[in-house]
């Protein structure tokens, strides 16, 4: 059932340091996994997304994994940046463009 | 530069009353999405559509309708508000023609139902 108010896990850095969140998936039939990120008072924003045929992508400052085996994907951010603090969701889809599934979430906090 | 925008950022409603949430797309994407977000709980699918009148349910449709009249806009209607109502709203779209899964989200709408 619902739960209003439940803890979002929260992962805390220092600046500079790499970051990796992680995210664990059940449906074995998703063709896709994206991460989005969600600053305070904005919507999501598409980050990266990985075909399920692929174990590894990268993007600019981050890259995503993909383990099939344990379904179980990462993102990392390289050389975090007080611009990265944010809530990051990670999110699957059977088809591309087709409904998303989120995931809970993760707050990524930056120290300077 | 794409926009999705959502005619509300706060929301005041009493317990029972009508509500309309409001989303227009200006990227001329087929398809359109209401998620509601809550804390831990990530953003869940109410309702999405694909084309023009059409609607399909997503997770959580109770209590929740759509319209659909125009390929732009896309509105979420709570028939008789409850407080288990009170929510984050986001509306998202995506291009269905050229593919990819990048939605594009609106700013969101903070509901409080009294």
């Amino acid at each position: 059932g619902e739960s209003v108010g439940l803890h979002l896990p929260t992962l805390s850095v220092q600046e500079g340091d790499n970051s990796i969140i992680n995210c664990a998936y059940s449906n074995s039939a998703s063709d896709y996994f994206i991460w989005y990120k969600q600053e305070s008072g904005k919507g999501p924003q598409f980050i990266i997304d990985i075909r399920s045929n692929m174990d590894k992508r990268q993007g600019q400052r981050v890259t995503v994994l993909l383990n099939k085996t344990v379904k179980h994907l990462s993102l990392q951010i390289a050389a975090t940046q007080p611009g990265d603090s944010a809530v990051y969701f990670c999110a699957e889809t059977h088809n591309a463009g087709n409904m998303l599934t989120f995931g809970g979430g993760t707050r990524l906090m930056v120290k300077p | 530069d794409v926009k999705v925008t959502q005619s509300s950022r706060y929301l005041v409603k009493r317990t029972g009353e009508k509500v309309f949430l409001e989303c227009v797309q200006d990227m001329d994407h087929e398809n359109m999405f209401w998620y509601r977000q809550d804390p831990g709980l990530g953003l869940r699918l109410i309702y999405f559509s694909y084309d023009v009148k059409m609607k399909e349910k997503g997770d959580i449709p109770e209590g929740y309708s759509v319209s659909r009249e125009k390929k732009e806009r896309f509105s979420l209607i709570l028939e008789s508000a409850s407080t288990n109502q009170t929510s984050m709203y986001l509306c998202a779209s995506h291009d269905g023609q050229t593919g990819g899964t990048e939605a594009f989200f609106g700013q969101g709408t903070r509901l409080t139902v009294v």
